[in-house]
């Protein structure tokens, strides 16, 4: 069975310092990952992807992860944070079929 | 931009009412899904459906049912509403072939059971 964890449940950070909310999964298969970001009362919105290929990827707003098969980790991080990062950031890993996602990070942003 | 509407943010519902949550996708995704967020629980899949009038458990099935007549709408029906289903509620679709892009999420629905 498919599983996603996400050790982190809550991380506070300063505004302009780094990131990394980490997730590690379990999968059968080659995984495909995801990141999904929430802000308050709205949906998920699909941050990065990973499916093939560098195992760098780049996302939206600035955000990147690496995955390393090995740890069967898939982290995401970005180098400056800043206030409007503030949200609820879920991994999440499948394919064709449904997505099994973590128990979510909550990421509050200090000025 | 595919567009998945929940059409409703906010519901209060009686215990043992029998509750409709609506979903609907405009970019005619093949696969629709139903998951409830709970705080430390994260999202949970309740059903899914992969075409119309096929569905499938989830993880969390019990308590819920389904229905898939049109291909753009995923119905979720709370049969006889309970406290314990208090809880956001959200739909997500996908193409069958596209799952690799992720799925697109509606906004939520609130459900709260008193």
């Amino acid at each position: 069975a498919q599983s996603v964890t996400q050790p982190d449940i809550h991380i506070t950070v300063s505004e302009g310092a780094s990131l990394e909310l980490r997730c590690n999964y379990s999968y059968g298969a080659t995984p495909y990952l995801f990141w999904y970001v929430q802000s308050p009362g709205q949906g998920l919105q699909l941050l990065l992807k990973y499916f093939s290929g560098d195992t760098l990827v780049q996302g939206i707003k600035g955000f990147e992860a690496e995955f390393k098969r090995s740890q069967s980790s898939f982290n995401l991080r970005k180098p400056s944070v800043h206030w409007s990062d503030a949200a609820e950031y879920f991994c999440a890993v499948g394919g064709y079929g449904k997505l099994t996602f973590g128990q979510g990070t909550i990421l509050t942003v200090h000025p | 931009d595919v567009k998945v509407t929940q059409s409703s943010r906010y519901l209060v519902k009686r215990t043992g009412e029998k509750v409709f949550l609506e979903c609907v996708q405009d970019m005619d995704h093949e696969n629709m899904f139903w998951y409830r967020q709970d705080p430390g629980l994260g999202l949970r899949l309740i059903y899914f459906s992969y075409d119309v009038k096929m569905k499938e458990k989830g993880d969390i099935p019990e308590g819920y049912s389904v229905s898939r007549e049109k291909k753009e709408r995923f119905s979720l029906i709370l049969e006889s509403a309970s406290t314990n289903q208090t809880s956001m509620y959200l739909c997500a679709s996908h193409l069958s072939s596209g799952g690799v892009y992720g799925y697109t999420f509606g906004s939520g629905t609130r459900l709260t059971v008193v």
